[in-house]
């Protein structure tokens, strides 16, 4: 059982590059989300889905975007990258079961954006 | 303001003290709270997870919840130099607005041998 897979774990970008950042989960998990944590934070939320085919901003969207295709991939995009989203990025997905609301993770996508 | 206020700490405490890690929220549609541990260089991972008002027990760790107060804590009795981490707290509630999963910013803790 995999879990939550992201690639790539690291990535160096230049200023106006683009990527997609992979996640894929196993678990037939409906709930997926993408976080961001900058160094000695918390995470932020970016976009999340609660099921194929719908998703939803969190608090800091701007300059990325998502799809969700199928139940278990997740990309998140980043268009003409900016330092400011120098970052390690989380995926996660959970079921939408309120007697089991664990959120399992990747272990992180590391981008530093020069 | 925030929906999901956490003192980022960092916390040292000796080997073997009680630790108080502590969240508060501002929306009353959160219903389910939950613990998450981080080491570093690692991604989350539930540590506890309650719903009603109260206290829930788990080893050398309590989750306490009061939604009156719209205010959670954490309690580590017999702090061990391997709880070192980072402490999330999170919230969520299933329909409407509130239904995606909130992080705090996280209290780094340190126990010290």
């Amino acid at each position: 059982n995999a879990g939550v897979t992201q690639t790539p774990k690291f990535r160096i970008l230049k200023i106006g590059q683009s990527m997609t950042l992979q996640c894929t989960q196993d678990m037939n998990h409906n709930y997926m989300y993408w976080y961001r944590q900058d160094p000695g934070m918390g995470l932020k939320l970016i976009y999340y889905s609660v099921g194929a085919g719908i998703t939803d901003k969190g608090e800091v969207p701007n300059g990325y975007n998502v799809s969700r295709s199928t139940t278990e991939d997740f990309p998140l995009r980043l268009e003409l990258a900016a330092p400011s989203q120098t970052s390690v990025y989380f995926c996660a997905s959970s079921y939408s079961d309120p007697r089991n609301t664990e959120a399992f993770f990747g272990q992180g996508t590391r981008l530093t954006v020069v | 303001q925030k929906e999901v206020e956490q003192d980022p700490g960092p916390l040292s405490v000796p080997e073997g003290a009680i630790v108080s890690l502590n969240c508060t929220y501002s929306n009353s549609a959160f219903q389910y709270f939950m613990w998450y541990r981080q080491y570093s260089r690692k991604g989350p991972e539930l540590l506890m997870y309650t719903y009603s008002s109260g206290n829930k027990e788990d080893g050398r760790f309590t989750a306490q919840v009061d939604k009156s107060s719209k205010y959670i804590s954490l309690f580590i009795r017999d702090s061990q130099p391997s709880d070192s981490a980072t402490y999330l707290c999170a919230m969520i509630n299933y329909g409407g607005a509130t239904n995606k999963l909130i992080f705090g910013t996280g209290t780094l803790l340190a126990v010290q041998p």
